[in-house]
C-alpha cells in the first residue's frame, strides 16, 4: 500500500504489504527529523530518526527517506504487522548553535492493517 | 522503555477547579516539555524548559502554567479549569544536544465538565 499525496489522514493496507507514509515539512532550516509511532492511549514512541546531512536511513523493517529539495519526508515500513497499526507523526527541528530546538509535530496518518 | 511518568492518567473534573498535572523523568534530561493534544490531532507545544528554573512558552497559547524546580519535575497547573481545557496533554523530555530525541510520557486525558 502507498499513500497518495503529501499527507493523507488515513492509510489501509493489508498485512505484509509495504506502507509508505508521508510528511512534508515547513521549515527549509530544518535539520534534524524524527518519525514517531502513537497507539491509542499512549504517548508517542520514537522509531526513527535522520539528520539533513543523509537522504537515507534503515532501521529494523522501517526505513526513513529525506528530500530536502521539496521539504518532504517519508516513512516506509517493509511487511507491514497488525502491531503497526497506529497514528505516525513526523516532526522536525533545527540546531541552533549546538542545542536542538523544539521539535514540531506534523499532522499524523493513521495507518491501519488488515490481516 | 522511557523512563518518564505522568499523573493522573485520567482526570475528570468540574469547571473553575484548580488542577496540576504531574510530570517526572529519570533520565537526568535538562529539556522538559509540554504538549497539548486533542483526539487524532497533531501535538501542539505550550511550554518547555531548559532546566532548572527555566520555564518557556511554547507555540500554542495556553492558560495553563509550569514550574521547574527539580530538574525531574515538570508540573502544569490549571487555576481555574474549563470545558474548552478539555484535551490530551502530553509531557516529554530530552538532552540539551544537537539531534536528540524527545521520550514521551504515557499523557493525561483532561475532561473538564
Amino acid at each position: 500500500g502507498e499513500s497518495v499525496g503529501l499527507h493523507l489522514p488515513t492509510l489501509s493496507v493489508q498485512e505484509g504489504d509495504n506502507s509508505i507514509i508521508n510528511c512534508a515539512y515547513s521549515n527549509s532550516a530544518s535539520d534534524y527529523f524524527i518519525w514517531y509511532k502513537q497507539e491509542s492511549g499512549k504517548g508517542p514512541q520514537f522509531i526513527i530518526d535522520i539528520r539533513s546531512n543523509m537522504d537515507k536511513r534503515q532501521g529494523q523493517r522501517v526505513t526513513v527517506l529525506l528530500n530536502k529539495t521539496v521539504k518532504h519526508l517519508s516513512l516506509q515500513i517493509a511487511a507491514t504487522q497488525p502491531g503497526d497499526s497506529a497514528v505516525y507523526f513526523c516532526a522536525e527541528t533545527m540546531n541552533y548553535g549546538g542545542s536542538q530546538g523544539n521539535l514540531i509535530f506534523g499532522k499524523g496518518t493513521k495507518l491501519s492493517v488488515k490481516p | 522503555e522511557a523512563d518518564i511518568y505522568q499523573t493522573p492518567r485520567y482526570l475528570v473534573i468540574g469547571t473553575g477547579k484548580k488542577i496540576t498535572l504531574e510530570c517526572s523523568q529519570t533520565m537526568g534530561h535538562d529539556k522538559m516539555y509540554w504538549y497539548q493534544q486533542d483526539p487524532g490531532m497533531e501535538l501542539h507545544l505550550i511550554h518547555y524548559s531548559y532546566g532548572v528554573n527555566s520555564t518557556e512558552k511554547g507555540d500554542l497559547s495556553s492558560e495553563s502554567t509550569v514550574s521547574r524546580i527539580r530538574t525531574e519535575h515538570f508540573p502544569l497547573t490549571l487555576e481555574s479549569a474549563r470545558p474548552s481545557h478539555t484535551s490530551q496533554y502530553l509531557c516529554a523530555s530530552s538532552e540539551n544536544q544537537v539531534a536528540g530525541q524527545a521520550f514521551f510520557g504515557q499523557g493525561t486525558r483532561l475532561t473538564v465538565v
